[in-house]
């Protein structure tokens, strides 16, 4: 069974530009959640989709945009990207909400 | 803001030796508690997810309690290994809401 795919792995962008990350869950998974990590913080809850649609939210500004598509692989979306924006972004998928994470490798974005 | 506070940030254990460390949470309002082992250059991992209170929980040679009315989850290691070295993390669920980090703990395991 394969596991949840994110690519890229590794992104370079400067200041101002979007950003555009892709989650492929596990198959038969319905909720996808991202969440960011930067050195000295812990895991970030950005947000969290079910069936297409957004069910939480986390405490970040609205350049952090995301969708999920009906075969369940989601798109998180940065805009006017900043300095702090650099970070691993992680996804992570569920059978439902509220069940055990399976998280996929991450993507290193890096705003220079 | 719910806040989840995990003890101690690091720790350093040798190999052979037992140890514990603790994630506290608000005891409102609970929904469940995750705990996940996350191993350097690799992805978290899930470990548990405990939901009632006084739940026990184990895999292997690690163990965990929930205590839901005082706010506390104990994770246990027995006997720790050299592979056992990653960080720790545990996160809540609020009233079905989103899933809380804390910020970890990290072990070390001397060999």
């Amino acid at each position: 069974k394969a596991g949840v795919t994110q690519t890229p792995r590794y992104l370079i962008k400067t200041r101002g530009q979007q950003v555009t990350l892709s989650c492929s869950p596990i198959s038969g998974h319905r909720s996808v959640s991202w969440y960011q990590q930067t050195p000295g913080q812990g895991l970030q809850f950005l947000f969290e989709y079910f069936s297409e649609t957004q069910r939480n939210k986390g405490n970040f500004p609205g350049r952090f945009s995301g969708r999920q598509f009906s075969n369940s692989r989601s798109e998180m979306n940065v805009s006017t990207l900043e300095l702090g924006d650099s970070a691993l972004y992680l996804c992570a998928s569920s059978l439902t909400i509220g069940e055990k994470l399976f998280f996929g490798s991450g993507t290193q974005l890096s705003v220079l | 803001i719910l806040n989840v506070e995990q003890s101690p940030q690091s720790l350093h254990v040798q190999e052979g030796d037992s140890t514990n460390f603790t994630c506290s949470f608000p005891s409102s309002n609970f929904y469940a508690l995750h705990w996940y082992r996350w191993e350097t250059a690799k992805s978290p991992e899930a470990l548990f997810v405990m939901t009632l209170n006084g739940d026990e929980k184990k895999k292997g040679r690690i163990s965990a309690t929930l205590n839901t009315k005082e706010g506390y989850s104990y994770l246990y290691i027995k006997g720790s290994q050299p592979e056992d070295s990653a960080t720790y993390l545990c996160a809540i669920i609020q009233g079905a809401q989103k899933l809380v980090f804390g910020q970890g703990t990290r072990l070390t395991i001397n060999p």
